[in-house]
């Protein structure tokens, strides 16, 4: 059974930073690409960013309201993805979902439960 | 960026009806569209990819519709347990969602 699940959320203060995790089982990770979605409360989703597969050259990309702020990486031998987010602003406080590709196109039919990061002072 | 206008916004509606939700992308994204189900609390439930093919084990009373640029999520015979909210996606070019559609009874 294919498993995603986030962690790493919590409080921190503006201007800080915060790794999010997603654990991957039930599949051959590498073998697939990663986005990261973002849902503030009370509003829609929003696409944050994806990595490709390592035979992809690990490429990434990002939604303009975090480019440069946030770096998504890979870890296939642990098979985790990770969301590195710096210079955090009270606008990223959401709950931050990933999910994975289905084959080469970046929807997902497998995503996890989320995991809140708030930004406060 | 390809930006993804979703409506209505809210949409009240019963048991038994058809109800019909509408995307339009700001250019042409072929098929590059999916949608969702989302109820409160929970991560997003794929319903729809490729703009009309139905994901495994989703109720054929679920359709979707469209190419180009306008595309549609049409919901045939209404459930009790449909009444969410819906999301549409473009995955042709980055990622990009609609803004939503509460469906409410």
């Amino acid at each position: 059974e294919v498993q995603l699940v986030e962690s790493g959320g919590g409080l921190v203060q503006p201007g800080r930073s915060l790794r999010l995790s997603c654990s991957s089982s039930g599949f051959n990770f590498g073998d697939h690409a990663m986005n990261w979605v973002r849902q503030a409360p009370g509003k829609g989703l929003e696409w944050v960013g994806f990595i490709r597969t390592k035979a992809s050259g690990e490429t990434t990309s990002y939604a303009a309201s975090v480019r440069g702020r946030f770096t998504i990486s890979r870890d296939d031998s642990k098979g985790i993805a990770y969301l590195q987010m710096d210079s955090l602003k009270t606008e990223d406080t959401a709950v931050y979902f990933c999910n994975r590709w289905t084959g080469g196109a970046s929807f997902g039919a497998y995503w996890g439960q989320g995991t809140l990061a708030t930004v406060s002072s | 960026d390809i930006q993804m206008t979703q409506s209505p916004s809210t949409l009240s509606a019963s048991v038994g009806d058809r109800v019909t939700i509408t995307c339009r992308a700001s250019q042409s994204i072929n098929n590059g569209v999916a949608w969702y189900q989302q109820k409160p609390g929970k991560a997003p439930k794929l319903l729809i990819y490729g703009a009309s093919s139905l994901e495994s084990g989703v109720p054929s009373r679920f359709s979707g519709s469209g190419s180009g640029t306008e595309f549609t999520l049409t919901i045939s015979g209404l459930q009790p347990d449909d009444f969410a909210r819906y999301y549409c996606q473009q995955y042709y070019s980055q990622n990009t969602f609609g803004q939503g559609t509460r469906l409410e009874i």
